[in-house]
């Protein structure tokens, strides 16, 4: 059984790098044809891709935030990591990793963390 | 991006009633469409992708159908666990986009 958990900080200062790395156990990230997705969801809102990469490390990313973002991949230890830059406190959100399915569904995720922008 | 409107935001029901929850995209997207279920504090959970095809696990009372532009997920006997948020999303192309949700409670 596929299990995803996200690690980081909880508070980020604006203007700095939010970081946060998703552990994939149950499963190797090499094997298959999925994509390692990170999604978003501020406080009472809806929820947002903000991109996924292969185990071979090919990143997409969504234009909303591709300036900003970094999705990179650590196969040896089953890892992927988000990094989000120059934020503001419009990223304050319950950021979830998530494995997409062939890159279209995504099944599963992992609990999510909070991380609040604020100085 | 293809946007994606779910309609209603909210419905209230009582135990036992059909739910209907519907999707609309902006454009075409053939079966590209997934739902998912949220509860308060948790992670969403799929419950049906490529329109109307159920995940392993979860209760055959959900059932999913649409292609195109419009899609719809049936509660067919609404039960006090399906209290939760709702929400489709596209796979039709990148960027992935979701509904706004669609949040269902019980009378």
């Amino acid at each position: 059984q596929v299990q995803l958990q996200e690690s980081g900080p909880g508070l980020v200062k604006p203007s700095q790098a939010l970081s946060l790395t998703c552990s994939v156990s149950g499963d190797s990230m090499s094997s298959g044809d999925h994509y390692w997705s990170w999604i978003r969801q501020p406080p009472g809102k809806g929820l947002e891709w903000i991109g996924y990469i292969s185990y071979s490390g090919s990143a997409h990313y969504n234009p909303s935030l591709k300036s900003r973002v970094t999705i990179s991949v650590d196969t040896s230890k089953n890892q992927f990591s988000l990094e989000l830059y120059s934020v503001t406190a419009a990223d304050t959100a319950v950021y979830y990793c998530a494995r997409a399915i062939l890159s279209n569904y995504f099944d599963p995720w992992g609990q999510g963390t909070l991380v609040t922008v604020s100085s | 991006d293809i946007q994606m409107t779910q309609s209603p935001s909210s419905v209230s029901a009582s135990v036992g009633d059909r739910v209907t929850i519907t999707c609309r995209a902006s454009q075409g997207i053939s079966s590209w469409l997934a739902w998912y279920q949220q509860k308060p504090g948790k992670a969403p959970k799929l419950l049906i992708s490529a329109a109307s095809s159920l995940q392993s696990g979860v209760p055959s009372r959900f059932s999913g159908s649409g292609s195109g532009t419009d899609f719809t997920l049936t509660i067919s006997s609404l039960q006090p666990e399906d209290s939760a948020s709702y929400y489709c999303q596209q796979a039709e192309s990148s960027p992935r986009t979701f509904g706004q949700g669609t949040k269902v409670e019980i009378k």
